[in-house]
């Protein structure tokens, strides 16, 4: 089946941790991006990716890292400086950028201790 | 820059009902406009878009939406819905390399 897998779906963390979030998908799809859900709201983008090693900050990106060495791959570090990282995280991809249909991973919910 | 507004927050509506979901957008630029649906703690799924053409795009689950470049809107209908809609639905819009969605509207089917 193809599709974006993200993992872990739940994730605990203490305060002053970084912790990473998985994000693979089997799409052949050049576009990458990470989202943050906060209840009641709707997505903000973090950061996205048009290419491997390349990628660019969305609107909230302080706090955030990424990288992009694999196409199929795009992992989001929630490092330490994230002042308030309790969220729901959600990945997406696209053949490219603009007009193409992104496509969801199930979303990985993160609750800071 | 585009924005995107969802002018409902939360629709309820009974089983077998006409719903409307409004979604107006502001942007400098021509504009690709999507609907997506959101059930309870899982990612997004596409239920629509526009990208040229017809006005009128029909997408799944019976759901459809009506382009008006004058009004700068793309409203989501479905002229009977089901319990199994219940969920937040999210319009956005794609201008450049960015996609930016509204707020979301919780649509809540009654019995």
């Amino acid at each position: 089946d193809g599709g974006i897998t993200q993992s872990p779906k739940y994730l605990f963390r203490k305060e002053g941790q970084n912790v990473t979030l998985s994000c693979e998908q089997n799409l052949n799809h050049d576009a990458m991006y990470w989202y943050r859900q906060d209840p009641g709201q709707g997505l903000r983008l973090i950061y996205y990716s048009q290419i491997v090693n390349d990628f660019q900050k969305g609107d909230i990106a302080e706090g955030y890292s990424v990288s992009r060495e694999k196409k199929e791959s795009f992992p989001l570090t929630v490092t330490s400086a994230q002042k308030n990282p309790t969220a729901f995280y959600l990945c997406a991809s696209s053949l490219r950028t603009e007009g193409d249909t992104q496509y969801f991973g199930p979303g990985t919910r993160l609750t800071v201790l | 820059a585009q924005s995107v507004t969802q002018l409902d927050s939360q629709v309820p509506v009974f089983e077998e009902a006409p719903v409307e979901l409004r979604c107006n957008y502001s942007s400098s630029v021509s504009v690709y406009l999507f609907w997506y649906v959101q059930y309870p703690n899982q990612g997004l799924q596409l239920l629509l878009k526009y990208l040229s053409g017809s006005t009128l795009v029909k997408g799944i689950n019976g759901f459809e939406a009506e382009f008006n470049k004058s009004q700068t809107s793309f409203h989501l209908r479905k002229p009977s819905v089901h319990i199994s809609d219940t969920a937040e639905y999210f319009c956005a819009v794609n201008a450049g390399n960015m996609l930016t969605f509204g707020g979301g509207t919780r649509l809540m089917v009654k019995p």
